[in-house]
C-alpha cells in the first residue's frame, strides 16, 4: 500500500538551529517525492520536489532534502531556521502522472524558540 | 510558477443550506483538479478528483450526492456542499497540475466553511 509516514508530530527548534524533518514512504514503484509547507489558514506551497538525478534536492527558503533509496527516506533540512519558518510541514509522494494522486503525510508541526 | 485561486477564502452559513466553493486554474489550463479537505491539525485527505468534460471521481467514503464536483471549463472546478451541516466545517483545499507528464500540483489558497 501507498503511504508517507511523518513520525514527529510536533517539533520545537530554537532560532538560528538547524532542523530535520523525517519522512519516510512505501510505494510500489519509483516515487516522485514533495514537501509542502502550509501558514495557519493558508494553501500549500511546494519547497522542493524530486523526481530523478541529484538525490540531494535544493529548495525555496534555504530548504533542502535528501532522497535515500535505501532508507526508504526523504528527510527535509534546513541549517538555520528563522521565526518565519513557523508552518506545518507535509511530505507527499506521487507517480508521474498529471492525472495521478498525491498522497500526503500527516504533517509535522514546526515552532521557532526565539 | 502557476497560479490556481479558490473562492471564497472563508464562509459562513446555515445548516441546510449549500455553498459552493471556486478553483481556477488562472494562467493555465487544467484537465483534471483535485479536491482535498482538512480537518484542523490534520493532513490532507483526497475528496475527488475532478475531470474536465467529465463526471468527478469520488475516494471511497466521500458522499458524491453531498459534495457536488462540476468542472466545466478547463480553467474551472466547483465544489458544493449540499444541506451543509456543522458537521461539514473544515477547510477545504483545490489544486491542480499543468498538465501531462508534470505532477507537480499548485494549490490553491483554501476554503474555511463554517457551518452554524
Amino acid at each position: 500500500a501507498q503511504s508517507v509516514t511523518q513520525p514527529d508530530i510536533h517539533i520545537t527548534v530554537s532560532e538560528g538551529a538547524s532542523l530535520e524533518l523525517r519522512c519516510n514512504y512505501s510505494y510500489g514503484a519509483t516515487p516522485y517525492l514533495f514537501w509542502y509547507v502550509q501558514s495557519p489558514g493558508q494553501g500549500l506551497q511546494l519547497l522542493l520536489k524530486y523526481f530523478s538525478g541529484d538525490t540531494l534536492v535544493q529548495g525555496i527558503k534555504g530548504f533542502e532534502a535528501e532522497f535515500k533509496r535505501s532508507q526508504s527516506s526523504f528527510n527535509l533540512r534546513k541549517p538555520s531556521v528563522h521565526w518565519s519558518d513557523a508552518a506545518e510541514y507535509f511530505c507527499a509522494v506521487g507517480p508521474y502522472s498529471s492525472a495521478s494522486k498525491i498522497i500526503f503525510g500527516s504533517g509535522t508541526r514546526l515552532s521557532i524558540r526565539p | 510558477g502557476a497560479v490556481v485561486s479558490q473562492h471564497p477564502s472563508r464562509v459562513i452559513c446555515k445548516s441546510g443550506t449549500s455553498v459552493k466553493i471556486e478553483c481556477r486554474s488562472l494562467d493555465f489550463q487544467a484537465t483534471t483538479m483535485f479536491w482535498y479537505r482538512q480537518f484542523p491539525k490534520q493532513s490532507l485527505m483526497l475528496m475527488a478528483t475532478s475531470n474536465e468534460g467529465s463526471k468527478a471521481t469520488y475516494e471511497q467514503g466521500v458522499e458524491k450526492d453531498k459534495f457536488l464536483i462540476n468542472h466545466a471549463s478547463l480553467t474551472l472546478s466547483t465544489l458544493t456542499v449540499t444541506s451543509a451541516h456543522p458537521e461539514d466545517s473544515s477547510f477545504y483545499i483545490c489544486s491542480a497540475h499543468l498538465g501531462a507528464g508534470n505532477t507537480e500540483a499548485f494549490f490553491g489558497q483554501g476554503t474555511r466553511l463554517t457551518v452554524v
